[in-house]
């Protein structure tokens, strides 16, 4: 599975939209971005994935680079319980049988 | 629907000993993915069980071992422990594209 690099912390004003950026400049064609968040002290929890389209559900909107190399997360309306790591995976088949790779991760603070 | 549970939810252990973590997948899901996640750190990925087999290994020693019941639920044992050891341990279930993840068992090794 390709790497991503993702900036390690982020602030946000509550009410705000954050926008949480992903590089993966080594994905495959046939591999999708996906998002997970992990709430202090809770296991991570799935946000959305794509594979070349934007994306959008109740929680949040990805936006996907035409070449594919790079992702951003948007929450449009910050509050204070998105306070949380956020983890972009790239992984190789859209089959939750495929283990997950996760890196570093962004520490997304978000300030009342 | 409960969700993913595990248990016990923190557990104490002494170097050597031996220890066994349970996990109850989501109604439905018939995959159990186990990771490890040390402090401050992304969670690594241990094995994942379906149908009652390892499906998938990650870079785990042999002390790392598992067992998915007819029921889909699971046990990750961990054989003579080390300090290093200590972490978070996560047990994940899914039938399809989305993994949902349990709250972890906090293993500390003294």
């Amino acid at each position: 599975d390709a790497k991503t690099t993702q900036p390690p912390s982020m602030d946000c004003a509550e009410g705000r939209a954050a926008n949480l950026p992903c590089n993966h400049s080594t994905i495959s064609g046939n591999e999708y971005v996906y998002w997970y968040r992990q709430i202090h002290s809770q296991g991570p929890q799935y946000i959305i994935h794509g594979l070349k389209n934007n994306e959008t559900n109740e929680m949040a909107s990805l936006i996907i680079t035409e070449d594919r190399k790079s992702s951003t997360l948007i929450l449009p309306h910050a509050t204070l319980r998105d306070t949380a790591v956020y983890y972009c995976i790239v992984r190789g088949d859209n089959n939750a049988g495929n283990m997950l790779t996760f890196g570093g991760g962004t520490r997304l603070m978000v300030k009342p | 629907d409960a969700g993913v549970t595990q248990s016990p939810t923190h557990l104490i252990k002494t170097r050597g000993q031996q220890v066994t973590l349970r996990c109850s997948p989501k109604s439905g899901h018939d995959t159990v993915s186990w990771y490890q996640q040390a402090l401050g750190q992304g969670p690594q990925f241990i094995f994942q069980y379906y149908e009652e087999e390892e499906r998938q290994r990650g870079n785990f020693p042999d002390r790392f071992s598992g067992h998915q019941f007819p029921n889909y639920s699971s046990e990750l044992n961990v054989n003579a422990l080390l300090l290093g050891d200590s972490a978070l341990y996560l047990c994940a279930s899914s039938h399809h594209y989305e993994q949902y993840f349990g709250p972890g068992t906090r293993l500390t090794v003294t």
